[in-house]
């Protein structure tokens, strides 16, 4: 049972251009949802988060939507340069903070110069 | 500031062999954890510890797979013996606290290939 799903496996966006992710998640329960990006041959790394009681955060170049109705969330990356390409992966965790995140299966994205 | 240290890169075994990954978290972080993540997946949490306590074990495939963290501080993760399944990439984070709101920092991740 996939409780965070990215649905898109891939996007590829021009330059200058705004690229968005999506993200759709199942358990109600989730209150607090993040972002990490991952270059090959590296880990993660933490983009930006938002909590449920937020329905946007802006950071820079990068800002994260929820929709608490609809189970989604997505990011927007503007302008979108070819340093962005990656893997990005949305992660989501609970009101019980056990501190698990559970990650969605990630979305390649490609900038092209 | 020194990242998450991982240990090794790169391991191909043969299966039924036993394999070890190493983790050094960031200094000062109490919580540490253990993520699989297969080809074409998100990472997967195998097992966190609070200190030397491990908090949350339920994803961890307790007939092959064990794990330690020692005096709080570094930590090992062991297979043995390994199956070809277990082929991934073997993520280690930590975080300060261990509350799922506040940033997990990733290390490198261990390559493993089982043949």
């Amino acid at each position: 049972d996939q409780q965070v799903k990215q649905n898109s496996p891939s996007l590829s966006v021009q330059e200058g251009r705004i690229s968005i992710l999506n993200c759709d998640y199942t358990n109600s329960m989730f209150d607090y949802f993040l972002w990490y990006k991952k270059y090959p041959a590296e880990g993660p790394t933490f983009l930006i988060s938002i909590s449920s009681i937020k329905d946007k955060n802006e950071d820079g170049r990068f800002t994260v939507f929820l929709n608490k109705s609809a189970k989604h969330l997505s990011l927007h990356i503007v302008p979108s340069q070819p340093g962005d390409s990656a893997v990005y992966f949305c992660a989501a965790s609970g009101s019980s903070n056990t501190g698990k995140l559970i990650f969605g299966q990630g979305t390649t994205l490609q900038v092209k110069p | 500031e020194a990242g998450v240290v991982q240990s090794p890169r790169y391991k191909i075994i043969e299966k039924k062999q036993p394999v070890a990954f190493w983790c050094n978290p960031i200094s000062g972080h109490n919580t540490l954890y253990w993520y699989r993540q297969n080809l074409g997946q998100g990472p997967e949490l195998l097992i966190r510890y609070e200190n030397e306590e491990a908090v949350d074990d339920s994803q961890l495939p307790k007939d092959r797979f064990s794990a330690e963290r020692l005096k709080g501080v570094d930590s090992t993760l062991k297979i043995q013996p390994a199956e070809l399944g277990d082929s991934a990439v073997y993520l280690c984070a930590s975080s300060l606290f261990g509350t799922g709101k506040e940033t997990q920092y990733f290390g490198p991740g261990t390559r493993l290939l089982v043949l």
